[in-house]
């Protein structure tokens, strides 16, 4: 079975600044996704970005960028240029490649931005 | 273009009553997943349907929990006889069929449940 460690439970960093979120994986397959997560204080589950374990080159999303290590199975978020609505839990997520399966999620890391 | 909406977003029960949450998937989506979330914690899959049918339950309990995602309108998790360990926040996620769309899966706000 599949498992997403997250061993941060909580982080802080201050505004404009950058901060790194770690995500492990476990995983016998080749081929798979993986995602980021937000989920602010209203609940909502928002997709931050998503990397195919396919592709060598780190996927980006304005300020948001993974470090994807598929032989270490890591995939770190870093969020540059950090903002207060930024403030956040961060969700590491996988899914197998044939897709329409569930996805498994890691615990959350809790991002704080100090003004 | 809506997104996934699930209703209510806050249902109160007392002990040994029932529970039925709501989710209607994106447009064009017919895969609709549910997932639990307990307080602090991330999310754990329970089920997972397509239109009719119900294609892995194995995160779901076997008793008192049963889903349904009928041709016709939403899909339904319902909860019988809820205990004060059913509170929790409820998430329903759908996701399209092919190509890329079949790996991202698109969440709605949650249903809270708090059971008194």
């Amino acid at each position: 079975a599949q498992t997403v460690t997250q061993s941060q439970p909580e982080m802080s960093v201050q505004e404009a600044e950058t901060v790194t979120l770690s995500c492990t994986y476990d995983t016998s397959e080749s081929n798979y996704y993986l995602f980021w997560y937000k989920q602010p204080p209203s609940r909502q589950m928002i997709l931050v970005i998503r990397q195919e374990a396919y592709k060598q080159q780190n996927a980006t999303e304005n300020r948001f960028s993974v470090n994807f290590q598929k032989a270490a199975k890591s995939f770190s978020l870093k969020i540059s240029d950090s903002q207060l609505g930024d403030t956040a839990m961060y969700f590491c997520a996988f899914i197998y490649y044939s897709g329409n399966t569930p996805l498994v999620f890691g615990k959350g890391t809790r991002l704080s931005v100090i003004a | 273009n809506a997104g996934v909406m699930q209703n209510p977003r806050h249902l109160v029960r007392r002990r040994g009553q029932e529970a039925r949450l709501r989710c209607s998937p994106m447009k064009g989506h017919s895969h609709v997943y549910w997932y639990r979330q307990l307080p602090e914690e991330g999310l754990k899959f329970m089920v997972y349907l397509q239109k009719e049918n119900i294609i892995d339950e194995s995160g779901m309990p076997k008793e008192r929990f049963s889903a349904e995602f009928p041709k016709e309108g939403p899909s339904i998790l319902r909860i019988q006889q809820v205990v004060r360990g059913d509170s929790a926040a409820y998430f329903c996620a759908s996701s399209g069929t092919s190509g890329v769309v079949k790996n991202i899966q698109y969440f709605g706000a949650g249903t809270r449940l708090s059971v008194l």
